[in-house]
């Protein structure tokens, strides 16, 4: 079971169109990331929100475009994605703690295939 | 950015085998953690370690932290099927507080 809720589960979209991942948590958190996971790899972080302020962002496409309206959801917009795009994009959230980590709770990821 | 290496990539047990699998940095890590991907589902977090020779344990799992802090190991005892997927270690990258995943060892379970 997760507490970070994804939608939808699978998309399947052409290299024109423009969509949207949906993300929601209410855990209290207040830092929620995207993280993007390709077959057989580790989770590549795309981005961070911080307080609802973007902080990171690894050097990701402007094809890919993150919004965070409130501390509980998180967007991510797509648009003229390439076939390379197809992925599993899953959404976390943590506490922003004193300690030497973050505790990362992960959402059952949207299965993307870009056609 | 400072990675943390894991190995092996695969691993095949026969059910009630032991299975260890380790990741090393080539620099101190203010802590590491543990997750684990089942075959078509999520990370979900185990563990995390921080002090110098911790070890922590959850059942037949044991959780290592190396004492000079750059090493880590999961050790799992009598594997079941139920233990089947990826295994991720994860440290910090360079100043950051945001976990960065090993690639992982997938571990295979034969009945």
């Amino acid at each position: 079971d997760t507490e970070v809720t994804q939608t939808p589960k699978h998309l399947v979209m052409g290299m024109t169109n423009k969509k949207s991942l949906k993300c929601e948590q209410h855990m209290g958190h207040r830092a929620m990331y995207w993280y993007k996971q390709k077959a057989k790899k580790p989770p590549e972080l795309m981005f961070v929100y911080s307080y609802e302020k973007l902080s990171i962002n690894e050097s990701v496409p402007s094809r890919f475009s993150p919004e965070c309206p409130n501390s509980s959801l998180l967007n991510l917009h797509l648009h003229a994605l390439q076939p390379e795009d197809s992925a599993l994009y899953l959404c976390a959230s943590s506490q922003v703690s004193r300690g030497p980590g973050e505790k990362l709770f992960f959402g059952s990821g949207t299965q993307l295939s870009v056609l | 950015g400072q990675q943390v290496m894991q190995i092996p990539q695969y691993q095949h047990v026969q059910e009630g085998e032991d299975f260890t699998t380790y990741c090393n940095s080539s620099t101190t890590l203010s802590n590491i953690q543990w997750y684990k991907q089942r075959p078509g589902g999520h990370p979900v977090f185990l563990i995390q370690l921080v002090k110098s020779g911790e070890v922590k344990k959850q059942k037949r799992l044991t959780f290592q932290f190396g004492e000079a802090k750059k090493n880590s190991s999961l050790h799992i005892t009598a594997t079941q099927t139920t233990d089947v997927g990826t295994y991720f270690c994860a440290g910090p990258s360079g100043g950051s507080y945001i976990p960065t995943f090993g690639r992982g060892t997938s571990l295979i379970v034969h009945p």
